[in-house]
């Protein structure tokens, strides 16, 4: 089964700062690596799809990269309302995979 | 465009319950729909998926086969079927369309509490 692995798992940041989230996955997966967000008690939102394709409606200063095995998502310019969790997935094979996810704080 | 999740419960180790998921300004029966659950505390699990003609269903192997997924044109709705619930099936059950255009989820509804205990 394919495992995916984020990281880190928390991280703390300031207003303005610019962090980088990993997540890697034990096969390759092409481009089939997509983004979200979650606030605490919220369903999750939709960020990045297609390892690097910006979601209508997503701010700009969220951007994903990478191909294979290896992505990031980069945030850049830190807002308050960014703090929340993040999590990839793949969509590669038809049983949905997440990764444990990375709590980002202030 | 929206999901409403309604029927969470609590329900006893052992039982059965049914979750729906209701759509208003989509019709469901154009896309692939998808169960997802999370746990108090823990992150997101992938429950289910149901295509969009209902010809496909696929479940996480870990659920060892206590779950269904059916679709109900009718209410453009879809509902997920859970039989000899555990303690660990306790969550927020959450019903997600999937994009058209590429498989990510792009809609989520607001999710549905199951708490299973005696």
């Amino acid at each position: 089964d394919i495992q995916l692995t984020q990281s880190p798992s928390s991280l703390a940041a300031s207003v303005g700062d610019r962090v980088t989230i990993t997540c890697r996955t034990s096969q390759s997966i092409s481009n089939y690596l997509n983004w979200f967000q979650q606030k605490p008690g919220e369903a999750p939102k939709l960020l990045i799809y297609a390892a690097s394709s910006l979601q209508m409606g997503v701010p700009s200063r969220f951007s994903g990269s990478g191909s294979g095995t290896d992505f990031t998502l980069t945030i850049s310019n830190l807002q308050p309302e960014d703090f929340a969790t993040y999590y990839c997935q793949q969509s590669y094979y038809t049983a949905i995979i997440f990764g444990q996810g990375t709590r980002l704080e202030i | 465009e929206q999901l409403v999740e309604s029927g969470g419960s609590l329900v006893r180790p052992g039982g059965s319950l049914r979750v729906s998921c209701a759509a208003s300004g989509l019709r469901l029966q154009d896309y692939n729909i998808h169960w997802v659950r999370q746990s108090p505390g823990k992150g997101l699990e992938w429950v289910s998926l149901i295509s969009w003609n209902g010809d496909s269903t696929v479940f996480a192997e870990s659920l060892q086969g206590r779950f269904t997924i059916s679709r109900d044109p009718s209410r453009n709705g879809v509902s997920l079927h859970m039989n000899s619930l555990r303690i660990e099936d306790t969550a927020v059950y959450y019903c997600a369309r999937e994009a058209s255009a590429w498989p990510a989820i792009d809609l989520w509804g607001q999710g549905t509490l199951v708490i299973v205990s005696s």
